[in-house]
């Protein structure tokens, strides 16, 4: 299977920059999403990489190495409303549009 | 656009019972796919719909159907509720073009609680 690992839980502070790391199996690949996910709300698109290198998104970019089976996601001058569970989840070419989830990382913003 | 919609939104139940749930995809979506979120096992995929069809099925057992609509529209059935059955429910849609990777987006889920 597509086993993806990403840190349970990060904190940091109002302003600052933090890095979510994801790694995933891969055999298979066919792509890398993020989703962002408000306690008790559907997750919500991020950002999608397929691609090795850097897709930047206002405050939130996302980088990909396919070959080292890695990924992460940049969330930069961090404001109390970005505190969420961040979701990667990769898809794979034999799977069609099936999305398997690491297990999310909860980042706490403090003021 | 309207985003996805499913009902209800909330469902309490007792094991053994069945339930149906609901999922209107974004306007133009053929894809459906269902998720089942728990917090010891996250987000773990049921089944995708496409054009009326199964095309994916995860790893869940046979208590756990759905159907698509000639609209797109999508129902999932759970069978004999177990209580491990309590989750929160999501539906995502695409767009789905062959060959191409689309983005699923996720409908605001249904929380089924078993008792």
């Amino acid at each position: 299977g597509q086993n993806i690992d990403q840190p349970t839980e990060m904190t940091a502070t109002e302003g600052a920059i933090v890095q979510i790391n994801c790694t995933y199996q891969t055999s298979g690949f066919n792509g890398l999403f993020w989703y962002q996910q408000h306690a008790g709300e559907a997750p919500t698109f991020l950002s999608y990489n397929v691609l090795d290198g850097l897709e930047e998104k206002g405050r939130f970019s996302s980088f990909l190495s396919r070959s080292k089976g890695y990924s992460y996601l940049l969330l930069k001058e961090l404001q109390m409303k970005d505190s969420a569970s961040y979701l990667c989840a990769t898809m794979i070419k034999a799977a069609g549009n099936k999305l398997t989830f690491g297990g999310g990382t909860r980042v706490l913003v403090k003021p | 656009k309207a985003g996805v919609t499913q009902t209800p939104r909330y469902l309490i139940k007792t094991r053994g019972q069945q339930v149906t749930l609901s999922c209107s995809p974004i306007s133009g979506h053929r894809s459906v796919s269902w998720y089942q979120q728990t917090p010891g096992q996250g987000l773990q995929f049921l089944f995708e719909y496409f054009s009326e069809t199964q095309r994916n099925k995860g790893n869940f057992p046979g208590r756990f159907s759905g159907r698509q609509f000639s609209n797109s529209r999508s129902e999932m059935n759970v069978s004999t509720l177990e209580l491990g059955d309590s989750a929160l429910y999501l539906c995502a849609s695409s767009f789905k073009t062959s060959g191409r990777t689309d983005t699923q987006y996720f409908g605001p889920g249904t929380r089924l609680t078993v008792l």
